[in-house]
C-alpha cells in the first residue's frame, strides 16, 4: 500500500534561519502530494500540492518541489517565522482510491 | 470557504458504552474521512467513504463503524468504547476527482474514554 516517511519527529530553529522537512514516499501509481499544517489546536490546513515532476510550488514563502525520481516532496522555506511553528503533515493520495495517506508529521519549533 | 461540521467539540465516555461522532459538510462533496490523531502524531484514516450508503475501510478500522446515510452526512460509532480509543477525531471531505484536490478538515472532536 501506500506510505509516507517524514524522518524528523521535531525540528527546532531560530527564527531567521532556513529550514527543510523531509518527505519520501512509496505508491504504485503517480502520486499527488501535499503538504498540511497543523496549528495548535486547530484543524489540519493545506499548505502545499504537488505539481508535475520537478515542478516546485509555492505558498506563504513555502515550497516543495515533487521529484518522483526520488519520490521526494521535501518542504522549504528560507526564513522561518516565530509563526510557523506547528505540526506539519506529508500526505500522499492514492490515485485510484481516494484515500489520502499522511506521514507521522514533523513539530516545528521557532524560537527568537 | 468549504465547510465540515463535526459534532460533539469533545466527549467523555465510559468503557463499554457506545459513541457516535457526527459531521456534516455543505460542500457537495463525494468523499469522506474519518481520521484519528493521537497526541503528537500522524493522522490514521479509520473510515472513508465516496458515495452515501458504502463505506469503506481505512488502515485502522478495528473497533470502528462508520454511516453514510447521505451525502453530507457521515457518522462514526464505537459500539464499545476502549481506553485506546481516547484521541482527537478529525472528519473532513474532498471533491477527489483525478487526486489533486485538497481536504476540507472538521475542527475535530476530542473523545476521552475513561
Amino acid at each position: 500500500g501506500d506510505s509516507v516517511t517524514q524522518t524528523e519527529g521535531l525540528v527546532t530553529l531560530t527564527k531567521g534561519l532556513p529550514v527543510m522537512l523531509n518527505c519520501t514516499y512509496q505508491t504504485t501509481y503517480s502520486p499527488f502530494l501535499f503538504w498540511y499544517v497543523q496549528h495548535l489546536n486547530e484543524a489540519p490546513k493545506l499548505l502545499l500540492k504537488s505539481s508535475t515532476d520537478n515542478k516546485r510550488t509555492e505558498h506563504q514563502g513555502f515550497y516543495a518541489t515533487l521529484h518522483k525520481s526520488s519520490s521526494s516532496f521535501h518542504l522549504q522555506k528560507s526564513s522561518v517565522q516565530l509563526s510557523d511553528s506547528a505540526l506539519y503533515f506529508c500526505a500522499l493520495i492514492g490515485a485510484n482510491t481516494g484515500k489520502l495517506t499522511f506521514g507521522h508529521g514533523t513539530i516545528l519549533r521557532v524560537h527568537p | 470557504e468549504a465547510a465540515v461540521t463535526q459534532s460533539p467539540r469533545s466527549k467523555v465516555a465510559v468503557t463499554g458504552g457506545k459513541v457516535t461522532l457526527s459531521c456534516h459538510q455543505t460542500n457537495n462533496h463525494d468523499y469522506m474521512y474519518w481520521y484519528r490523531q493521537d497526541t503528537g502524531h500522524g493522522l490514521r484514516l479509520i473510515h472513508y467513504s465516496y458515495v452515501a450508503d458504502s463505506t469503506e475501510k481505512g488502515d485502522i478500522p478495528d473497533g470502528y463503524k462508520a454511516s453514510r446515510p447521505s451525502q453530507e452526512n457521515f457518522s462514526l460509532i464505537l459500539e464499545l468504547a476502549s481506553l485506546s480509543q481516547t484521541a482527537v477525531y478529525f472528519c473532513a471531505s474532498s471533491a477527489y476527482r483525478d487526486g489533486s484536490e485538497r481536504l476540507f478538515f472538521g475542527h475535530g472532536t476530542k473523545l476521552s474514554v475513561l
